[in-house]
């Protein structure tokens, strides 16, 4: 059984730029929520996706998007990239839209993003 | 607004004795609680969890406790080892929107041998 993995686990871009970072969930599972963790915080939902759909989002702008893939992989995109979004970028998977009533999600290592 | 509070940021304790870790809320409508663990370069792993309906919650050395009155929750850890050394987020959920938590700040835990 593979877990979550994520790639890249490291980039560098600069203000205004653009960029997608990729999830792979763990075998089994059909959801895919995404979280932002900035330096000191906890984890912030960004959205989830269940069969190609958005099924959920949090207090984020329209540049940040994502999609899901008939194989339920995930990417998140964010458009015009701001100083602030300097983070690390957590995939998280699960087997049912609700996750974690009677379960948990499963995160990968994340994806460092720095923005200069 | 901050719905989940963990207002340790850090946490020290020998080897053998407890840790104890805590976190407030502020919205009565959540009713799935969680703590999660991360060690530095992982992602963060599923440690317990606990249901509104319920006060304690028990696995192995760890313990969670749920105080609705007071909204809050705590884990026990005992004894400490040090391996249990990382951060842990204390997490909640509402309803059907079970894959949107909402994180605490994290406690730094160090068990010292």
């Amino acid at each position: 059984e593979t877990g979550v993995t994520q790639s890249p686990t490291h980039l560098i871009k600069t203000r205004g730029q653009q960029v997608t970072l990729r999830c792979s969930s763990q075998s089994g599972h059909n959801t895919v929520s995404w979280y932002q963790q900035a330096l000191g915080q906890g984890p912030q939902f960004i959205f989830q996706y269940y069969r190609e759909e958005e099924n959920g989002r949090g207090n984020f702008p329209p540049r940040f998007s994502g999609l899901q893939f008939p194989n339920y992989s995930s990417e998140l995109n964010v458009n015009a990239l701001e100083l602030d979004d300097s983070a690390l970028y957590l995939c998280a998977s699960s087997s049912e839209p609700a996750g974690v009533l009677g379960g948990e999600l499963f995160f990968g290592e994340g994806s460092r993003l720095t923005v200069l | 607004d901050q719905q989940v509070k963990q207002n340790s940021p850090s946490l020290s304790v020998q080897e053998g004795r407890i840790s104890i870790l805590n976190c407030d809320y502020t919205n009565s409508m959540f009713d799935y609680f969680l703590w999660y663990k991360k060690y530095p370069a992982e992602g963060p792993t599923f440690l317990i969890s606990i249901s509104s309906i319920k006060d304690k919650n028990e696995d192995g050395r760890f313990t969670v406790f749920l105080n609705k009155s007071a909204k809050h929750l705590s884990l026990h850890i005992v004894p400490s080892q040090p391996g249990d050394s990382a951060v842990y987020f204390c997490a909640a959920s509402k309803g059907n929107q079970g894959g949107k938590l909402i994180f605490g700040q994290g406690t730094e835990l160090s068990v010292k041998p």
